[in-house]
């Protein structure tokens, strides 16, 4: 089983500031995901980013796809307290089903 | 907008009882799929389903796990005897496609199992 590792594993930042999320694992990526997901609620797809090097931008939220498929950012500017939450990745390796990382999980304060 | 629905949304159970959770994947999707989340910790997946078999499952599908699709919609997980252990939310996803762009899942809302 492919293993993948998200860090930091908590992180508590006032409202107005940026943040970064990492997502690692020490094999290719088909293709990877991240979601959010509130307390007692299923995650919710926020991007899917297949191709090296790729870039999305979802208003305030950047994603980048490592070149080398390995590794994944989640980019926050200007966060604010409704980006509170469990932000996950989920990477698809070849010949295998999605698997998910621990999550990091964001407090956002007012 | 078409979402993948569940039902029972909390299910309460004695230890050795049997329990079926419950999915309706979104209608044009092909690939179904159970994953769990015990309290606290990540989201595992348990078993992925297509063309009306399974494609692929983890350790933790076991002979007391077993999936179908009676009719068509919906999508279903049994748990032959449930175990203490097995208290977890329940959160089933389904996909256009396997992977890629396409192969976004897209998930329900899940079913709390608490095992008594």
């Amino acid at each position: 089983t492919q293993l993948l590792e998200q860090s930091p594993q908590f992180l508590s930042i006032q409202e107005g500031e940026n943040l970064t999320v990492y997502c690692n694992s020490s094999s290719v990526f088909s293709s990877l995901q991240w979601y959010r997901q509130e307390p007692g609620e299923g995650p919710v797809l926020l991007v899917t980013v297949v191709t090296g090097g790729e870039v999305k931008k979802l208003k305030r939220l950047t994603f980048q796809f490592g070149d080398a498929r390995k590794d994944s950012s989640l980019h926050i500017t200007a966060a604010q307290p409704g980006d509170t939450g469990l932000y996950l990745c989920a990477g698809l390796f070849y010949g295998q089903n999605f698997v998910f990382g621990p999550g990091t999980r964001l407090s956002v304060l007012p | 907008e078409p979402e993948v629905t569940q039902t029972p949304s909390h299910q309460v159970t004695q230890m050795g009882q049997e329990v079926i959770l419950r999915c309706v994947p979104i209608s044009n999707h092909l690939y179904f799929y159970w994953y769990r989340q015990i309290l606290g910790q990540k989201v595992e997946f348990l078993v992925s389903f297509y063309n009306n078999e399974i494609s692929e499952k983890s350790e933790i599908f076991d002979d007391q796990f077993s999936v179908e699709r009676p009719d068509g919609s919906n999508f279903t997980l049994k748990i032959r005897s449930t175990k203490l252990e097995d208290s977890a939310m329940y959160f089933c996803a389904s996909s256009l496609l396997a992977g890629g762009v396409s192969g976004e899942l897209f998930f329900g809302e899940g079913s709390r199992l608490t095992v008594l």
